[in-house]
């Protein structure tokens, strides 16, 4: 059984504050690790797929990082807005069932005014 | 371009009936996963198919299976419904082709199943 482990499970912020949080993942056999939003009523919304060790991936206030070596992936909120509301999700790709994404439990992110 | 398309949204099975969910990849992806989420778990994978072949299996009972048609198009069906079977099912679609394609998934907005 494969563990992806995040970390913390919920966290408030103050709007216009950063925050950042820890996705963990077997170190061995990687294939990829993907982050996923997933708003209330709505569908997980892909953010980033992350491949290659060293990997820093931004989109707007998003950014993350990959770590295969040690098995860890950050990702950054910076200057939270409330619409940055959301689980955020990561889930690991296995070189030998690729295809398969394995997720964490999420972590809660609620980014109050 | 439409997106992941899943039907029924909402379903309510008494326990002991069978189930069939349906699942509308977006045009040109060839690959069809699904997923199931309970109160308190995370997104548990269920299977992938890849053109009309099962590509990858989770830890879940034979009660659950699953096909592909030939246009990509995937149902998945649960047999003698138990309570614990009450969940969210999502499906998400991807190119799927190879190694060296992207895997990034797309997901549909779910079916809500209840089994009373």
């Amino acid at each position: 059984i494969l563990n992806v482990e995040q970390s913390p499970q919920s966290l408030h912020v103050q709007e216009g504050d950063s925050t950042n949080f820890t996705c963990s993942f077997p170190s061995s056999n990687f294939y990829a690790l993907h982050w996923y939003r997933w708003e209330t009523a709505k569908s997980p919304e892909a953010l980033f797929v992350m491949t290659l060790n060293g990997d820093e991936k931004k989109k707007g206030r998003i950014s993350a990082t990959l770590n295969t070596k040690e098995g860890y992936s950050y990702l950054y909120i910076k200057g939270s807005q409330p619409e940055d509301s959301a689980t955020y999700l990561c889930a690991f790709e296995h070189r030998d069932s690729w295809g398969k994404l394995q997720f964490g439990a999420g972590t809660q992110v609620v980014v109050t005014p | 371009k439409a997106g992941v398309t899943q039907t029924p949204r909402y379903l309510i099975k008494t326990r002991g009936q069978q189930v069939t969910l349906s699942c509308s990849p977006i045009s040109g992806h060839r690959s069809v996963s699904w997923y199931q989420q309970t109160p308190g778990q995370g997104l548990q994978f269920l299977f992938e198919y890849f053109s009309e072949t099962q590509r990858n299996k989770g830890n879940f009972p034979g009660r659950f299976s699953g096909r592909q048609f030939s246009n990509s198009r995937s149902e998945m069906n649960v047999s003698t419904l138990e309570l614990g079977d009450s969940a969210l099912y999502l499906c998400a679609s991807s190119l799927g082709g190879s190694r060296t394609m992207n895997t990034e998934a797309f997901f549909g907005q779910g079916t809500r199943l209840t089994v009373v």
